[in-house]
């Protein structure tokens, strides 16, 4: 099956730095997610990404969707404690059995203040 | 966006019993979608429930194992049968949700299976 390769795996930053993640993939896909999940809940969608080159900011957010629709980044700016959590990229195709998300492994971002 | 109720948000159940995870949306929705999280992973799709037509299982889920319903446009159930420990996992219900250009998750079902 399809799959996302996230990396990395994990991220300690000191407060206030700069982060940067990144997915990659063997198949196109037709939408890029992002999203974070915090301890006990769902994930959250972050941002969403459409054409192939778009590049979205969303506050300190800013995702690109990669020229060959097969890879996504995410940057975070002037981290802050609050960022902790699992970041996660998704990709998004749709098939003539209907939309299907595939999921990257995730990044867990520690933030020490 | 649209807000998901899943209950139960957490369950601790015997080996061999069944769980039925139910999700509520309030909105009406064409897909709904059922994902296992197991600890320290990422999301997998089960299933994606159509009203009015049995559900899609992706590859290495069955209907035996994971049946589901979906009754109404709102409204889905998730059951895990003849649970063991290695069910042990979070399950989410989703729904694309045009509003927010992408799709919405539920808080999640944590189960133990001891």
């Amino acid at each position: 099956g399809q799959q996302l390769n996230q990396s990395p795996q994990s991220m300690f930053i000191q407060e206030g730095e700069d982060v940067s993640m990144n997915c990659t993939s063997s198949s196109i896909f037709n939408t890029w997610l992002w999203y974070k999940q915090d301890p006990g809940e769902g994930p959250v969608l972050l941002i969403a990404l459409y054409k192939a080159g778009e590049l979205t900011s969303n506050g300190r957010l800013t995702a690109q969707f990669g020229i060959t629709r097969k890879d996504s980044f995410l940057n975070i700016s002037a981290s802050i404690p609050s960022d902790v959590g699992i970041y996660f990229c998704a990709g998004q195709r749709r098939e003539t059995s209907g939309s299907r998300l595939t999921f990257g492994e995730g990044t867990q971002l520690t933030v020490n203040p | 966006s649209a807000v998901i109720s899943q209950k139960p948000s957490r369950d601790i159940c015997q080996r061999g019993t069944s769980l039925t995870i139910q999700c509520q949306v309030d909105s009406q929705v064409t897909m709904m979608f059922w994902y296992r999280q197991q600890p320290g992973q990422s999301l997998t799709l089960i299933a994606t429930a159509n009203q009015g037509s049995e559900a899609t299982y992706e590859s290495g889920f069955v209907i035996d194992k994971f049946p589901i319903s979906r009754p109404n446009l709102t409204f889905s159930t998730l059951t895990v049968s003849n649970m063991s420990p290695e069910d042990s996992s979070i399950y989410l219900c989703s729904v694309e949700d045009r509003t927010v250009g992408g799709y919405t998750f539920g808080s999640g079902t944590r189960l133990t299976v001891v």
